[in-house]
């Protein structure tokens, strides 16, 4: 596709249930990259991936978090027993090179509500 | 960790009068990337400035490094009523930091005609 692509766009879903969310990068871009936005609120980095790897984690705020990212293409963001507090918008973004080199590349985002 | 700090929070303007965000880091920057978010939408990239006191220019848009690449900022000359978004900075560490770039908290800028 032509740009980023995220799935669902909208979720609802009941405290202490799993969601999956997924990225669908620009093909090609070797980096990716998770946030969080909170209505009204800056990005929060979440996780980082070169390839299929991911140097940087150190944003994924509780062990509840977990990415991974397959084929060097998609990537996947589960959130476990899912509390109130992880409502926001979940963006993904994808770009060219790594190590900030090269300009982000966003999807439309996951908005997230947790009941 | 890296900190990067954005102000002000909040700019209201009336068209035609400029506008200034300031982003400040707490580690000296490899490079440092400005982005728009319209309302309701994604973040949209603007510029990337990598050398120190380095100054560049789009339109009515100024964007410029500091010597010591830990600060920078956007001016917005003659603000029109599609200036309205919120700008983010983000830096990006460099060495260590791998790819991480860190987002200030961005200046939501609303104008009125």
């Amino acid at each position: 596709g032509a740009g980023v692509s995220q799935s669902p766009s909208n979720k609802v879903t009941e405290k202490g249930k799993d969601v999956e969310l997924r990225c669908d990068p620009i093909s090609g871009h070797t980096a990716l990259y998770w946030y969080r936005q909170s209505l009204g609120q800056g990005l929060e980095f979440l996780i980082y991936f070169q390839g299929n790897s991911a140097p940087d984690k150190s944003g994924l705020p509780s062990d509840r978090f977990s990415a991974e990212r397959t084929g060097g293409s998609v990537s996947t963001l589960t959130i476990q027993r899912t509390q109130q507090e992880d409502s926001a918008v979940y963006l993904c973004a994808s770009t060219l090179l790594g190590r900030g080199q090269s300009p982000l590349h966003f999807g439309n985002g996951t908005r997230l509500t947790v009941t | 960790g890296q900190q990067v700090m954005q102000i002000p929070q909040y700019q209201h303007v009336q068209e035609g009068e400029d506008f200034t965000t300031y982003c400040n880091s707490s580690t000296t920057l490899s490079n440092i990337q400005w982005y728009k978010q319209r309302p309701g939408g994604h973040p949209v990239f603007l510029i990337q400035l990598v050398k120190s006191g380095e100054v560049k220019k789009q339109k009515r848009l100024t964007f410029q490094f500091g010597e010591a690449k830990k600060n920078s900022s956007l001016h917005i000359t003659a603000t029109q009523t599609t200036d309205v978004g919120t700008y983010f900075c983000a830096g990006f560490g460099g060495g260590t930091s791998y790819g991480k770039l860190t987002f200030g908290q961005g200046t939501i800028l609303t104008v009125h005609p």
